[in-house]
């Protein structure tokens, strides 16, 4: 069983829809989550990291962290055109240096 | 640099030749990764090191890859007698930090090296 998984889509979802990504994780020991965007060909770019339970918001992007069910989410209000790429969920652990566990990805289109 | 620097871009390799991927981190970065990315996949964990100190190489797939970071910048990851599973685009990536507790160590990611072993 991979640490970190996601649904490989691809999710489809209408422009200016709210498009939900999520991720679950099974090691308890992690501490910090973080999404990723990769466009096709190109490299991962942060959109966000969450290490505390809640949400955390960032303009368009909100990710929601809950911990006791080891799951983290991403929600893309409004969505665009542009914000089709593949969305990557890592995971880290406390103290360290903190290599990024990641998930295979979950493929997002939006379509006009 | 402005960013994570890679070379080559794209690399086609016969089976059984070495190859060297260079990564050129940002300037001031401690920490460097590199990472594997097959098709469809997440990146996967190589290696790391601080400075020129390489602290964890438990991701490396076979004594074939070897990484070093001699001055504490540049680095270079090299495959010996490449197969074709080690067809797939190798990330680095780098951070500012070293050592950190919150475990919020952001990374940096470079374009990638292509390599494709026929």
């Amino acid at each position: 069983q991979k640490e970190v998984e996601q649904n490989s889509g691809p999710l489809s979802v209408p422009e200016g829809a709210i498009a939900s990504l999520n991720c679950t994780y099974s090691d308890r020991g992690s501490q910090s989550f973080f999404w990723y965007r990769q466009y096709s060909g190109k490299s991962p770019e942060l959109i966000m990291f969450i290490y505390s339970n809640g949400d955390k918001e960032d303009g368009r992007f909100t990710a929601q962290l809950n911990k006791a069910s080891q799951y983290v989410s991403l929600l893309i209000r409004d969505s665009q055109p542009s914000d089709s790429a593949t969305y990557l969920c890592a995971m880290s652990f406390g103290g360290g240096y903190n290599k990024l566990i990641f998930g295979a990805g979950t493929r997002l289109a939006v379509h006009p | 640099g402005a960013g994570v620097s890679q070379s080559p871009r794209y690399k086609v390799a016969k089976r059984g030749q070495d190859v060297a991927l260079r990564c050129d981190p940002i300037s001031g970065h401690v920490s460097l990764f590199w990472y594997q990315q097959a098709l469809g996949q997440g990146p996967e964990f190589l290696t790391y090191f601080q400075n020129e100190a390489q602290l964890d190489k438990s991701g490396l797939p076979s004594d074939r890859f070897f990484a070093e970071r001699p001055e504490g910048s540049v680095s270079t990851l090299k495959i010996q007698r490449t197969q074709k599973e080690d067809s797939a685009v190798y990330l680095c990536a780098s951070s500012i930090q070293g050592l950190t507790l919150s475990g919020a160590n952001v990374l940096t990611f470079g374009a990638g090296s292509r390599l494709t072993v026929l």
